[in-house]
């Protein structure tokens, strides 16, 4: 009854390489996110989707490619993987709740166990 | 979206009651301030959120004071299961947007 699955917890390969991630939610919210954490621990947005709609692109290399192929699925794809890229991948989701039309700040948001991403 | 300032570490024994104070000096009229803790080899988990005055739930309570320009979170009797980094955050209403700074880890000891 996991909340917010990622697959895999663990990716080692080579630079180069195209790699993908994939997120899960079984929360029924409509909004999913990407964060990067690095090696220093710093935690950043990278993209956030609604209703399979991109909402938050953060400024991340195009080599970065989200895809929404529906509410409960956020995969990101990696092309040209670099030294770079090696980090912690977070997804996320919650329930956009608006008011007057606006997102409203208490969103919550429920976190993945992450993938460790190793670029060799 | 204001800038948060909390201390980098703490330490803490069992047993003690921990105060986390966090700063947001430029922190809007709509804005929230939300705390959550990550463990090792974990997502961030939400803790607690907060607009003014004083929240408390079963994990923790979280003091704003009149002008909003800090809080503090409060935890009770920690054990050394808390041990872990706690962020700080001001969430703005027109945007989805967490931004986590360094956060604070605290280090629970025996």
């Amino acid at each position: 009854d996991t909340a917010v699955s990622q697959t895999p917890k663990y990716l080692v390969t080579q630079m180069g390489n195209d790699k993908s991630i994939k997120c899960e939610q079984n929360l029924g919210h409509d909004t999913m996110y990407w964060y990067k954490q690095d090696s220093k621990k710093f935690l950043k947005i990278m993209f956030s989707y609604n209703n399979k709609e991109l909402i938050i692109n953060e400024t991340v290399p195009n080599r970065f490619s989200p895809k929404s192929p529906d509410k409960a699925h956020l995969n990101l794809h990696i092309n040209s993987l670099e030294l770079g890229d090696s980090a912690v991948y977070f997804c996320a989701s919650s329930q956009r709740i608006l008011s007057r039309g606006r997102p409203s700040s208490y969103n919550e948001q429920f976190f993945g166990p992450g993938t460790r991403l190793t670029v060799l | 979206l204001a800038k948060t300032t909390q201390p980098i570490s703490m330490d803490s024994y069992e047993g003690q009651e921990v105060n986390i104070t966090c700063s947001h000096n430029n922190i809007a009229t709509n804005d929230y301030i939300t705390w959550y803790q990550q463990f090792p080899s974990q997502g961030p988990r939400f803790i607690i959120q907060g607009y003014k005055t004083k929240v408390t739930n079963e994990v923790a309570s979280l003091f704003i004071p009149a002008d909003r320009k800090s809080s503090t979170l409060s935890l009770p009797r920690v054990s050394l299961s808390d041990t872990a980094v706690y962020y700080c955050l001001v969430v703005g209403g027109n945007t989805d947007k967490l931004i986590f700074g360094t956060g604070t880890r605290l280090q629970v000891f025996p």
